[in-house]
């Protein structure tokens, strides 16, 4: 079956604008994490959506960032404002539960000029 | 709070050579652990994990790893490099109650010398 997909895969934007990056998990996976990659950093946790549940926010570094997740499938991160300090890789996972093992999609590289 | 550390940020092997990433993690009680390897241009994969039992884990494409409570350490190792190896390596904690957003450590990217 398919795995989990994002898109754009690359993102340039001007300093200021806002984005919107997209996942699509694997179907019928109930857990779906949000993490940001800086260059030679390990993984960021950002958000964590579970089931019907609310969203665990904690990781999100500021209140430009936000995220959403539709129908229990498809999430969009929308970063508001960009800065060049939000520059990174921007990964999505999911996993059949709390856990479980986490499949990650390839990533969105961001670059905020 | 727990901490997941890889004290390599690199290490250099000669493929057919034998390889050990280091892992250390902090936490009071027996966490769930993952080992992951990051290709590049790739996503994460999962090359295995440990939740419980014996302590040596098989994963996929020859790794195997470790769980030593007594030195807190999950260490990942292969008996014989290949090139296609070569890649940047996660490990991951867990708790196995409480908090279930997991840890990552900063990784270590594996060179591979022919």
């Amino acid at each position: 079956g398919a795995g989990v997909s994002q898109s754009p895969s690359n993102k340039v934007t001007e300093k200021g604008k806002d984005v919107e990056l997209r996942c699509d998990p694997i179907s019928g996976h109930t857990a779906l994490y949000w993490y940001r990659q800086s260059l030679g950093q390990g993984l960021e946790f950002l958000i964590y959506f579970q089931g019907n549940s609310a969203p665990d926010k904690s990781g999100l570094p500021s209140d430009r960032f936000s995220a959403e997740r539709t129908g229990g499938s498809v999430s969009t991160l929308t970063i508001q404002r960009t800065q060049q300090e939000d520059s990174a890789v921007y990964l999505c996972a999911s996993s059949l539960g709390v856990r479980e093992t986490q499949y990650f999609g390839p990533g969105t590289r961001l670059l905020v000029l | 709070a727990q901490s997941v550390t890889q004290p390599d940020i690199h290490i250099t092997v000669s493929e057919g050579a034998s390889l050990e990433l280091r892992c250390n993690y902090s936490y009071g009680a027996t966490p769930y652990l993952f080992w992951y390897v990051q290709s590049p241009g790739q996503g994460l994969q999962l090359l295995l994990k440990y939740f419980s039992g014996d302590t040596l884990v098989q994963g996929i494409k020859g790794f195997e790893a470790e769980f030593k409570r007594s030195q807190s350490s999950f260490n990942l190792r292969k008996p014989s490099v290949h090139w296609s190896d070569a890649a940047e390596y996660f490990c991951a904690v867990v708790s196995s109650g409480g908090s279930y957003i997991p840890t990552f450590g900063r990784g270590t990217s594996l060179i591979v010398h022919p």
